[in-house]
């Protein structure tokens, strides 16, 4: 079947504009994970979703970042009076629970941000 | 929270021989244990996994082991070949959420 999706693969946009990343989780996944990764770095986790609720978001960093997630699927992470150095690819990853044990993440392709 | 930590940070081997990375970890609630291989400009994807009930997973020429006392899970590649050259990152699952260490790069020479 389908996998994770991720639009636009890669965004160029001006220092101070607003910009909204998209996520299609794999169909009947419920949990959905942002992560954010610099070039020639490992994962930095931003947030979790489980359902449309977010319990973790812990790694968020600063006020400018936010997500939701609608219909327990597609996700928006929207960053707003981008910075330069938020310029990063940003994966979304879904995976399906089933308690008490923690599923396998799948990954979208990323979406490349480039803050000029 | 937990905290995981993986080791090298790079790694060359010459194609055939054998392949180690070792990651720690701080939660002793952590149950799940993926690792991810990422090539250039592409997605994680997981090549093995191991839970917390077994020690040991092979999967052809890679396999993982589990110290669940020490909390150290390490990855071996055999008989590597140049297709293996990546990043590789262990995780550990923390609650739902999963915490990734900082990567292998991973270089086989012909």
């Amino acid at each position: 079947g389908a996998g994770v999706s991720q639009s636009p693969s890669n965004k160029v946009t001006e220092k101070g504009k607003d910009v909204e990343l998209r996520c299609d989780p794999i169909s009947g996944h419920t949990a959905l994970y942002w992560y954010r990764q610099s070039l020639g770095q490992g994962l930095e986790f931003l947030i979790y979703f489980q359902g449309n609720s977010a319990p973790d978001k812990s790694g968020l960093p600063s006020d400018r970042f936010s997500a939701e997630r609608t219909g327990g699927s597609v996700s928006t992470l929207t960053i707003q009076r981008t910075q330069q150095e938020d310029s990063a690819v940003y994966l979304c990853a879904s995976s399906s629970y089933f308690s008490p044990n923690t599923d396998t993440q799948y990954f979208g392709p990323g979406t490349r941000l480039t803050v000029l | 929270g937990e905290n995981v930590e993986q080791h090298p940070s790079t790694l060359s081997v010459q194609e055939g021989d054998s392949a180690v990375i070792k990651c720690t970890y701080s939660d002793s609630a952590s149950n799940y244990f993926p690792w991810y291989k990422q090539e250039l400009g592409k997605r994680p994807q997981l090549i093995i996994d191991i839970r917390s009930n077994v020690g040991e997973k092979k999967d052809q020429r890679i396999a993982v082991t589990l110290n669940k006392t020490a909390k150290h899970f390490s990855l071996h590649i055999t008989e590597t070949q140049p297709e293996d050259s990546a990043v590789y990152f262990c995780a550990a699952n923390y609650g739902q959420n999963f915490v990734f260490g900082p990567g292998t790069r991973l270089s086989v020479l012909p």
